[in-house]
């Protein structure tokens, strides 16, 4: 199986909103709702910030929500602040070969 | 507070052989699973392998079946990563993660332990 695919590089204002993609196949984004976000600043170990799409753990602002459509799932942050400025990825639970893929990661720059 | 230490990396040449740990504190280990996800130097994260919370059942990348194992002790709180046939593609950061309960999600991670493959 194929990593995911998302864009190397996005870009916002403070207090803009930006949108992240994470495109794969119907086995595994379209597949079910495995699917989950983290994000990761220089230096530092990833933290979760979305699972199961949409969920938010306790702590992850309401800035960051999850979608999926398709074999398509979107993290949009809204309201940049710098501190959003850092790496996300994205992963996907493959429940019929149990295997877990991620996608190669997405650069968010706040400008 | 919840705890992942990993221990164990370090140099090895190709064909060699490493055991990694990670030891586990401030929550109920032997009712969570775990994964080992690794990071080579300024690439993006690559999924490894998983155990559950009884050890019966394991899982791996195509990259690393057959040269990895992972194995757990409920009794002193680790997991284990046993890498043969080490490759210079196996360099990496290799962070344990626990589980993320009743949710398919990587939920907390350790700081990692760096192995370095080379001749």
């Amino acid at each position: 199986q194929s990593a995911l695919t998302q864009p190397r590089s996005v870009s916002g204002s403070p207090g803009q909103s930006v949108t992240i993609s994470c495109t794969g196949t119907s086995s595994d984004i379209g597949g079910d709702n495995h699917v989950s976000w983290y994000q990761q600043h220089p230096g530092k170990v990833p933290q979760i910030m979305i699972y199961d799409v949409s969920k938010r753990p306790s702590g992850v602002p309401d800035r960051f929500s999850g979608y999926k459509s398709g074999n398509t799932a979107s993290l949009t942050i809204s309201g940049l602040q710098a501190e959003d400025e850092a790496d996300y990825y994205c992963c996907s639970y493959v429940g019929i070969s149990a295997n877990w893929l991620f996608g190669g990661g997405t650069r968010l720059t706040v400008l | 507070e919840v705890q992942l230490v990993e221990s164990g990396g370090g140099l090895v040449q190709p064909g060699g052989s490493l055991r990694l740990s990670c030891s586990a504190s401030g929550f109920t280990f032997s009712t969570s699973a775990f994964h080992w996800v690794r990071q080579a130097p300024g690439k993006g994260l690559e999924y490894v392998s998983s155990i559950n919370d009884y050890g019966s059942r394991t899982h791996f990348a195509d990259s690393v079946r057959g040269r990895f194992t992972i194995a757990r002790d409920n009794s002193k709180n680790t997991v284990y990563l046993q890498m043969n046939s080490l490759r210079d593609a196996d360099t990496a950061v290799y962070s344990c993660v626990k589980d993320r309960t009743g949710a398919w999600a990587f939920d907390v991670w350790g700081q990692g332990t760096m192995v370095s493959v080379s001749s």
